[in-house]
């Protein structure tokens, strides 16, 4: 297993600054993830983070609104860049601790409001 | 191409009732499926795994799912629901690759 907190838990910001979401692992995790949980929606990966390798992002979302930092095996950074009221949201870290399909372990989430 | 569904986007029930929320999955190869559960203002938590060993799962809190094949289902279902049990529940499947694809989500209401 793996427990992961999340700084800071939440956070109400202006449009057009940056906010950096840190994720903190207790153990040493190849595969991390963050996703994004919309009001009400259920999970949207947004890239995957490995240690060593560049972010891989999915369709719909970029490095330049969301550069990702993983600067070792329990750490890892998302920020959300130039913010708008739709940037609105619940951000998960995740990590899969194990080989393959296995179990996935998230965070508290940090939860952004902007105005 | 892997997808989840999960049928009905709330469930309601009275406490001490059965509890039954639907998932199914579409994918070209026996996934490997979890029920995750998202208790208000934390993040998800694993309540149970199917990984192709017995077909009927027990999980935490009481919880259990069975892996159908032939009806691409993995129901959960507790028979007893306690007023603890409301929060929003997530189906989800992996093939093996990098990605868990997560259902929609079902909140579940329980009545006293």
């Amino acid at each position: 297993s793996a427990v992961i907190s999340q700084k800071p838990s939440r956070d109400i910001c202006q449009r057009g600054t940056s906010l950096t979401i840190q994720c903190q692992v207790d153990s040493q995790v190849t595969m991390m993830f963050w996703y994004r949980q919309q009001p009400g929606q259920s999970l949207t990966l947004i890239a995957t983070a490995n240690q060593g390798s560049e972010a891989t992002y999915e369709s719909g979302f970029v490095i330049d609104k969301f550069p990702i930092s993983r600067p070792n095996l329990t750490f890892s950074t998302l920020t959300v860049s130039n913010m708008s009221p739709e940037d609105s949201s619940i951000y998960l870290c995740s990590v899969r601790p194990g080989q393959g399909a296995d179990t996935q372990y998230f965070g508290p989430g940090t939860r952004l409001t902007v105005l | 191409a892997q997808s989840v569904t999960q049928l009905g986007s709330h469930v309601s029930v009275s406490e001490g009732a059965l509890v039954l929320l639907r998932c199914n999955y579409s994918s070209s190869v026996p996934p490997y499926l979890f029920w995750y559960v998202q208790y208000p203002n934390q993040g998800l938590q694993l309540l149970l795994k199917y990984t192709s060993a017995a077909t009927l799962v027990k999980g935490i809190n009481g919880f259990e799912a069975e892996f159908k094949k032939s009806e691409t289902s993995f129901h959960l279902t507790k028979p007893s629901a306690h007023m603890s049990d409301a929060a929003e529940y997530f189906c989800a499947a992996n093939t093996g690759g990098f990605k868990t694809i997560f259902g929609a989500g079902t909140r579940l209401f329980v009545k006293a």
